[in-house]
């Protein structure tokens, strides 16, 4: 069975770079949740969106921004890195709007800043 | 802050021993979910239990829902090695998951 799709794996970004994660949720869900954890540290909501509408904000820097496509993928983007925005970063998706309320995450993306 | 308070932080048991983890919440559920990650990967769904609900099975996992006293435990029974890895609780509000800061169990064979 298909599942949640993170890409990059790992990513490596220097102080003030840019970063794009991208998240494929699984086919039909329409409901994708962005997560961030850092080491030892509980999963940290930052956005979501529910039928390619932001349907609730987190804990999200301004510097951080989030869309989702009309294919239902979502992109999650990073500009001014900080050292802090090292994490484990993870998209979830849940089929919402059909009455599940299961998450199904993705392997995530390890993101080092230098 | 909604998110679930996790309670034990740190479990270690013997295999074949069962294991014991409690939740604490502030608000009002429509669910109570329990995830498990393995270090470093993603969460994977365990269980769901909803707000009308007091008692629910799923294999080796027991779960409970006092919302009175918005909580609930998680009971694991004979455990295995691979039940190692921390265990998380997620009061869901109808719109959003906040996840507490887990229980990390360690199953020694």
């Amino acid at each position: 069975a298909a599942g949640v799709i993170q890409s990059p794996r790992h990513l490596i970004k220097e102080k003030r770079e840019t970063a794009t994660l991208k998240c494929y949720p699984i086919p039909r869900h329409d409901t994708v949740y962005w997560y961030q954890q850092g080491p030892g540290q509980d999963p940290q909501f930052l956005i979501s969106f529910y039928e390619k509408m932001q349907s609730d904000k987190g804990s999200i820097p301004d510097r951080f921004s989030a869309q989702q496509f009309s294919d239902y993928h979502s992109e999650l983007n990073m500009s001014s890195l900080e050292l802090g925005d090292s994490a484990l970063y993870f998209c979830a998706s849940s089929p919402r709007g059909q009455g599940h309320e299961k998450l199904f995450f993705g392997s995530g993306t390890q993101l080092s800043v230098l | 802050s909604q998110q679930g308070e996790e309670d034990p932080q740190a479990l270690s048991i013997q295999e074949g021993e069962n294991a014991t983890m409690n939740c604490s919440y502030k608000t009002s559920i429509n669910n109570l979910q329990w995830y498990r990650q393995n270090s470093g990967r993603g969460l994977v769904h365990l269980i769901l239990i909803r707000s009308n609900e007091r008692e629910k099975h799923s294999g080796r996992l027991r779960v409970t829902l006092d919302t009175s006293k918005k909580s609930s435990s998680l009971l694991i029974t004979a455990s295995r090695a691979a039940d190692t890895a921390s265990y998380f609780c997620a009061p869901y509000t109808g719109n959003q998951f906040y996840f507490g800061t887990g229980t990390s169990l360690t199953v020694i064979p």
